[in-house]
C-alpha cells in the first residue's frame, strides 16, 4: 500500500522569505502523480501544484516549485517570496495510475501547518 | 463558473439520527469523490463515482454509510444511524474524467457534529 509522510507538523516563515515543505512517499509503482494541496482557514482544498512521475523536470507554478526526487521518493514544495495569504495547511498527495490509465484515489499525508509571519 | 457546491455547510445532529449530505459537482465533470477529514485519520477517500457509477467504495467505513449519484449533477452521502465518531468534515470533489489524473476540485466541505 502507498503511504505519504509529511514529517513537519508545523512551520513558520517570515513574509518575503523562502520556505520548503517536505514530503516522502512509499510505493512500488512506477507510474503515478504527486500533488500539493493547500487548505487555508476557510477549509477549502485548493490544488497548488502537480507532478507526473514520468517527467524529470520539476513542476513550477509562479512562486511555487517542487523538488521531485523519484529515486529517493521525495517531493518537497518550495514557496518563494512568502505572502501572508500562504498561511494554510499544506497536504502532499499521491495518486496511482491503474492499468488502462484509470486514476485511483488520492492518498494524503497528514499535512504541514505553515504560518507566514509579517 | 460555480465550483463544487455542498450543502449544508454545517450540520449538528443527535446520535441515531439520519444525516444526508449533498453535493453538486462542477458542470461537465464526470467523476465525483467523497472524502472525510478528521484529526485522527486525516483526509481519506470514502467513495468515488465515474459517470454516475460507483467505482470504488472500499473507503466507506461501514454499512451505516451509503452514497448515491442519481444523475450527473447531484450526489448524496447518507449516514444512518449517525454516531458521535462520525463527526468530521466531509468533502466532495469532482474532476473531468478518470483515466487522466485530472485535477480534483474540492467543495467547501460540510462540518458534521454528532452529539
Amino acid at each position: 500500500a502507498q503511504t505519504v509522510t509529511q514529517s513537519q507538523p508545523e512551520m513558520s516563515v517570515q513574509e518575503a522569505e523562502t520556505v520548503t515543505l517536505s514530503c516522502t512517499y512509499d510505493t512500488s509503482e512506477n507510474n503515478y502523480y504527486l500533488f500539493w494541496y493547500k487548505q487555508p482557514p476557510s477549509r477549502q482544498m485548493i490544488l497548488v501544484i502537480r507532478q507526473e512521475a514520468y517527467k524529470q523536470q520539476n513542476a513550477t507554478e509562479n512562486r511555487f516549485s517542487v523538488n521531485f526526487q523519484k529515486a529517493a521518493k521525495s517531493f518537497s514544495l518550495k514557496i518563494s517570496d512568502s505572502q501572508l495569504g500562504d498561511t494554510a495547511m499544506y497536504f502532499c498527495a499521491f495518486m496511482k495510475l491503474l492499468a488502462g490509465g484509470a486514476t485511483n484515489k488520492l492518498i494524503f499525508g497528514t499535512g504541514t501547518l505553515l504560518a507566514v509571519q509579517p | 463558473d460555480a465550483g463544487v457546491i455542498q450543502s449544508p455547510r454545517h450540520e449538528v445532529t443527535e446520535m441515531g439520527q439520519e444525516v444526508t449530505l449533498r453535493c453538486k459537482p462542477i458542470s461537465g465533470h464526470n467523476s465525483l469523490f467523497w472524502y472525510r477529514q478528521t484529526m485522527m485519520r486525516g483526509l481519506e477517500l470514502l467513495i468515488y463515482f465515474n459517470n454516475n457509477v460507483p467505482i470504488d467504495d472500499s473507503g466507506m467505513p461501514e454499512d451505516r454509510f451509503s452514497a448515491k449519484m442519481p444523475n450527473a449533477s447531484f450526489s448524496t452521502l447518507k449516514i444512518q444511524p449517525s454516531e458521535p465518531r462520525d463527526s468530521a468534515v466531509y468533502f466532495c470533489a469532482s474532476s473531468l474524467n478518470l483515466g487522466r489524473a485530472d485535477t480534483q476540485y474540492f467543495g467547501p466541505g460540510t462540518r458534521l457534529t454528532v452529539l
